[in-house]
Order: C-alpha cells, then sequence, then structure tokens
C-alpha cells in the first residue's frame, strides 16, 4: 500500500516569489493534515481537514498561506508571497478521521528553503 | 492539554534495550500517551500508545507507571536503525486527531 505521497521533495526560492506543495494521502484516509516543522522542532499543525473541509485552521497564517483539498482527496498548500522565515519543511499526514485515534501517517516533507 | 518533558538526548548500544522516559504529570485520565518516532529526512512515524495498561507491539513496549505520571518507550533489542528522535505526546480521548509535539528524545544507537 502506497503512503502519503508528497512533491516536490524540495524547492529553493527566492522570497516573495510563491510556493506550492501537493500532497496524496492514503486512499481512504478522511483525514489530512498539514504541518510546519522548523529545524530542530516538533512538527506544528497548520491545518487539519476532515474529507474537503477544514476544521482546524487556526495555525495557519492566512495573510499569505492557503491551502485546499477539492473533492476531499489530495491538497494543496501555498504560500504567496514567501518569505525568508518560511524556510522550513512542511509535512503532510492523513489518517482514517476521528475513528481512527492518533495514529497519523506523514508523508516525507517538502523541504523548503527561501533565498 | 497535558505538556511531556523528555530529556533532550540518550545513547544506546547496538543490540541493547533502548528506555526512553517521558514525564506527564499533569495528565488526566481520558488523556492516552502516544509514540512516534523521527528518522532524518522521514517524516514522523507512529510507534504505540497507552491509555492505563501497558502495551507492547512489534515495534515497542509502553510501561505507564500506575499513577499514570510518567511513562517509558523501550526498544528491546536497539539498532542502528532506531536513531531518531523519539516523540512522546498526550492526546486527549476526545481530540485524538490532535498531535502537539515537543522537541522529543534525539537516540543516537551507538555500533
Amino acid at each position: 500500500e502506497a503512503g502519503v505521497v508528497q512533491s516536490p521533495r524540495y524547492k529553493i526560492i527566492e522570497k516573495k516569489q510563491p510556493v506550492a506543495f501537493w500532497c496524496n494521502p492514503i486512499s481512504g484516509h478522511n483525514t489530512l493534515y498539514w504541518y510546519l516543522q522548523n529545524l530542530g522542532q516538533g512538527p506544528e499543525l497548520l491545518i487539519r481537514y476532515e474529507n474537503e473541509e477544514a476544521v482546524d485552521d487556526s495555525q495557519l497564517p492566512k495573510d499569505r498561506f492557503s491551502a485546499e483539498r477539492l473533492k476531499g482527496v489530495d491538497s494543496t498548500l501555498k504560500i504567496q508571497p514567501a518569505e525568508l522565515g518560511d524556510s522550513a519543511v512542511y509535512l503532510c499526514a492523513s489518517s482514517l478521521g476521528s475513528s481512527g485515534g492518533g495514529e497519523q501517517f506523514f508523508g516525507p516533507g517538502t523541504r523548503l528553503t527561501v533565498l | 492539554d497535558a505538556k511531556t518533558t523528555q530529556p533532550t538526548s540518550m545513547d544506546c548500544a547496538e543490540g541493547r534495550a533502548a528506555n526512553l522516559p517521558c514525564n506527564h504529570s499533569t495528565i488526566s485520565g481520558n488523556e492516552y500517551v502516544y509514540w512516534y518516532r523521527q528518522i532524518h529526512s522521514q517524516g514522523p512515524q507512529y510507534i504505540i500508545h497507552g491509555l492505563k495498561n501497558n502495551e507492547t507491539n512489534e515495534m515497542a513496549s509502553l510501561i505507564i507507571t500506575e499513577d499514570r505520571k510518567s511513562s517509558t518507550l523501550i526498544l528491546p533489542h536497539a539498532t542502528l536503525r532506531d536513531t531518531a528522535v523519539y516523540y512522546c505526546i498526550v492526546i486527549p480521548s476526545g481530540a485524538t486527531n490532535k498531535l502537539i509535539f515537543g522537541t522529543g528524545t534525539l537516540l543516537a544507537v551507538q555500533p
């Protein structure tokens, strides 16, 4: 069974440029998460989707970050414009939803470098 | 939500048991203890979880003290591939999809 797929794995952009990350969750997983991980820190939740609905986006900086999960399957996280401080790893995870408990399955992440 | 305290780093000899402690003295009765690990350049990976009783699976054992204020993750025969950051996370039963990661313990398995 394929795990959570993310692309690209690495992205280098200049500040003020836009960037987008893509995630395809495990088949059948209704819940999808985007996390941000700074160097030396644990992941921090940005947004959680239940199917196509964003049910927790309280930590998403909405002035520059946006996300969508059309059709309740794959998802895209966008930053526009990117700032130097956005350099980090962006992780996507999925789970079976509330019935799946706390077991989340993570992708390998996208490492973003903003120059 | 209960906070957890873990040592910043630990070493373990290959083939020996690795015992990773976690303090969660403010845990409440309906909160689970979850363990994840993150190998370098990979996403976190679920290991095990428990509420009151000790748990064992193919990866590890989880020992929770009777007062539930601390727990220990045990990797019975550590290998070099177990080198990773290990996160102990406490989650309310009504919000088991809300993971709040700390900085974890970096376990270095030495040959």
